[in-house]
């Protein structure tokens, strides 16, 4: 398997514009969730899905943040309208299960919003 | 929400040297793991610990499962220019996603 993916691995935009991150997890993971990494507060978990279903979207920070699994081998998280405070590296993961298997990271966006 | 206290924050070591960093929570886990991220790249798992007290070494890295559940350690002995990066804990509940610590960066004077 290739791993997770996720594109773009940069994306800068300017501020007020919508941006969409896209990824696909490892086939037969039934767990995708959504990080963002920041200097400041490290990894925060925004959003975690199960079997395509949204599950605890608690860690997205604001309605502006909104993400969705049509199927089982692709997710977005969009930010409409993006801040420049929504600059950071933003993280796709997948695992077997919710917290007692290993999460398998892709490589990251790198979001800069100007 | 839990959170896990990982440290030192930084660490600055010679080449050769040996590192020590170390995870603790308030409360207990079923699973430790560990990952390391190198610049430009997203966290790759290096250990995985499964049961109180588990002792496990890959290569140069050794990490522990902590008795009472609370903490785990990894140890890098020998360092070596490629061991930088940051390195983050995670402890695993079974039923909520991982929690991660803040990470520590390691840099490696050659």
């Amino acid at each position: 398997d290739a791993g997770v993916i996720q594109s773009p691995r940069h994306e800068v935009t300017e501020m007020g514009q919508e941006v969409t991150l896209r990824c696909k997890p490892i086939s037969g993971h039934d767990y995708l969730f959504w990080y963002r990494q920041t200097m400041m507060r490290g990894l925060e978990l925004l959003i975690y899905f199960n079997n395509n279903v949204p599950i605890d979207d608690s860690g997205m920070p604001e309605d502006r943040f909104s993400a969705k699994m049509p199927n089982a081998s692709f997710s977005t998280l969009k930010i409409q309208p993006s801040e420049p405070r929504d600059s950071a590296v933003y993280f796709c993961a997948s695992s077997l299960n919710v917290g007692g298997a290993e999460a398998f990271f892709g490589q990251g966006t790198r979001l800069t919003v100007v | 929400g839990q959170q896990l206290n990982q440290s030192p924050q930084s660490m600055f070591i010679q080449e050769g040297e040996d590192v020590s960093m170390n995870c603790t929570s308030s409360s207990i886990f079923n699973t430790w793991l560990w990952y390391k991220q190198d610049p430009g790249e997203g966290p790759v798992l290096l250990i995985a610990l499964y049961k109180a007290g588990e002792l496990t070494s890959n290569g140069r890295l050794t990490a522990q499962f902590g008795i009472t559940r609370k903490d785990s350690f990894l140890n890098i002995s020998a360092s070596i220019p490629s061991d930088v990066g940051i390195y983050f804990c995670a402890g695993g509940l079974g039923n909520t996603p991982l929690v991660f610590g803040k990470g520590t960066r390691l840099s490696v004077i050659a």
